[in-house]
């Protein structure tokens, strides 16, 4: 079980939009940024949002971060079949550890 | 351009100790907020992280393997090495390593090697 809990697993049709939820706790989330990957099967993550609602370089404005509390949420809008891959969020614990959600697997319909 | 890649064996038998080096280009572990990170990734399983080395070597490991591991760093060579004890057929994986600019304040790791694949079998 990851210490970060989100959804198995999301859909939606083309075109839609989709949130992804990251549940923590007052130790992670509470006090720490929180991030964002997408990782297509058997390719490496790659960051998707940061600081809790930052984009990196090149990545799409149809991509955001919020954070509140010990919840994060991870929105995709305009939904593209491109956009099928799985979901992690990921904190710092605390001051001395990393952690990652246990993935959402993002379908577009 | 950043660029990071893991080696290291590609199969080891129970008990034994893994040994896997990232090699990286395009940035120097010497500067400062600048950190490596290993991650590892079952088949078909989550990501985990593993362990954390930074600018100023301060080194972070994963509470449930920190008896088993540990992380270095050599700026000469601008490697991060990390090594696994007693391995053990559930450690069988792809150990990614990672690069963040924000030390260990934010687990943003916005460049990442392609991954190695490590099967632990007698």
């Amino acid at each position: 079980q990851s210490v970060l809990t989100q959804p198995p697993s999301v859909s939606a049709a083309p075109g839609q939009q989709v949130t992804i939820t990251c549940s923590g706790s007052g130790s992670n989330i509470g006090k720490n940024y929180v991030s964002w990957y997408r990782q297509v099967p058997g390719t490496a993550p790659k960051l998707l949002i940061y600081d809790n609602d930052k984009r990196p370089s090149g990545i799409p404005e149809r991509f955001s971060g919020s954070k509140s509390g010990t919840s994060a949420t991870l929105g995709v809008t305009g939904l593209q079949t491109g956009d099928e891959a799985d979901y992690y969020c990921a904190s710092w614990d605390g001051s001395t550890t990393v952690v990652f959600g246990g993935g959402t697997k993002l379908t577009v319909l | 351009q950043v660029t990071l890649r893991e080696s290291g064996p590609v199969l080891v038998k129970p008990t034994q100790t893994l040994t896997l080096t990232c090699t990286f280009s395009g940035f120097s572990l010497s500067t400062t907020e600048m950190s490596v990170t290993w991650v590892r990734q079952p088949p078909g399983k989550a990501l985990e992280w593993l362990a954390l080395i930074d600018w100023d070597d301060d080194k972070y490991y994963s509470t449930s393997l920190q008896t088993r591991l540990t992380i270095s760093k050599d700026t000469s060579t601008n490697e991060v090495v990390l090594t696994m004890t007693n391995m053990d057929p559930v450690d069988t994986a792809t150990y990614y390593c990672a690069r963040s600019t924000s030390g260990a304040v934010a687990a943003d790791f916005d460049s990442w090697g392609q991954g190695t694949l490590v099967t632990v079998s007698s």
